[in-house]
């Protein structure tokens, strides 16, 4: 069963509006969330993080806000942009130090 | 070359073939990981190591033998691959052990099983 789950495969937004992604757990264990994106033909890149002794992060146009009592974060980008189409992925911390993806939610930008 | 690189960019194999991936990371980091991502499947870890001991095996097939010769370099030689083995495979490398800090992502291999 998947403890990280992004329900919604796509999104489509219209420049200059407001992006909201949205991620499920289900471990009430894990402490730290990560969203990377995606572009085609490259690896996932860092975007930003959250430690769950805070329930809002924010850098430049992007915010993560956790919410752990529903086990549920979402990733905000104001004002969305067309560079930011990409697949963005959630990803929540093991034990290991490994991380535990989703399926990603594919965000396409109108100009 | 910065950052985690990985070659081939690219694999096509048959199913009798033997392969290996090959992932570099310039980071100075002491982890590496590989991951699988299938389509429609989130990216799924395969094998940690850390100080070039391997920590987990998230239960892999043994046809993926991973080989970590050193903390810059790390290996995944593939043999007797079945067509669902088909699937992005990519590399990661982190510091550890903390201040945490986030793991970098190579820009994969693309594999297909024939």
């Amino acid at each position: 069963d998947q403890q990280v789950k992004q329900n919604s495969p796509s999104l489509s937004v219209q420049e200059g509006r407001i992006s909201i992604l949205n991620c499920d757990y289900t471990n009430s264990m894990f402490d730290y969330f990560l969203w990377y994106k995606k572009y085609p033909a490259e690896g996932p890149t860092f975007l930003i993080s959250i430690s769950s002794i805070k329930d809002k992060n924010e850098d430049g146009r992007f915010t993560v806000f956790l919410n752990k009592s529903a086990k549920h974060l979402s990733l905000h980008i104001v004002p969305s942009q067309p560079g930011d189409s990409a697949v963005y992925f959630c990803a929540a911390e093991g034990s290991q130090g490994n991380l535990i993806f989703g399926k990603g939610t594919k965000l396409s930008v109108k100009p | 070359e910065t950052g985690v690189t990985q070659t081939p960019r690219h694999l096509v194999m048959g199913m009798t073939n033997k392969k290996s991936l090959k992932c570099e990371q310039h980071l100075g980091h002491n982890a590496m990981y590989w991951y699988k991502q299938s389509a429609k499947k989130p990216l799924e870890l395969m094998f940690v190591y850390n100080f070039k001991e391997q920590t987990e095996n998230n239960s892999v097939p043994s046809r993926f033998s991973p080989e970590c010769p050193n903390s810059s370099h790390l290996f995944l030689h593939l043999h007797t691959l079945q067509p669902e083995d088909s699937a992005l495979y990519l590399c990661a490398s982190s510091q550890d052990p903390p201040p945490r800090e986030t793991q970098y992502f190579g820009p994969g291999t693309r594999l297909l099983v024939l």
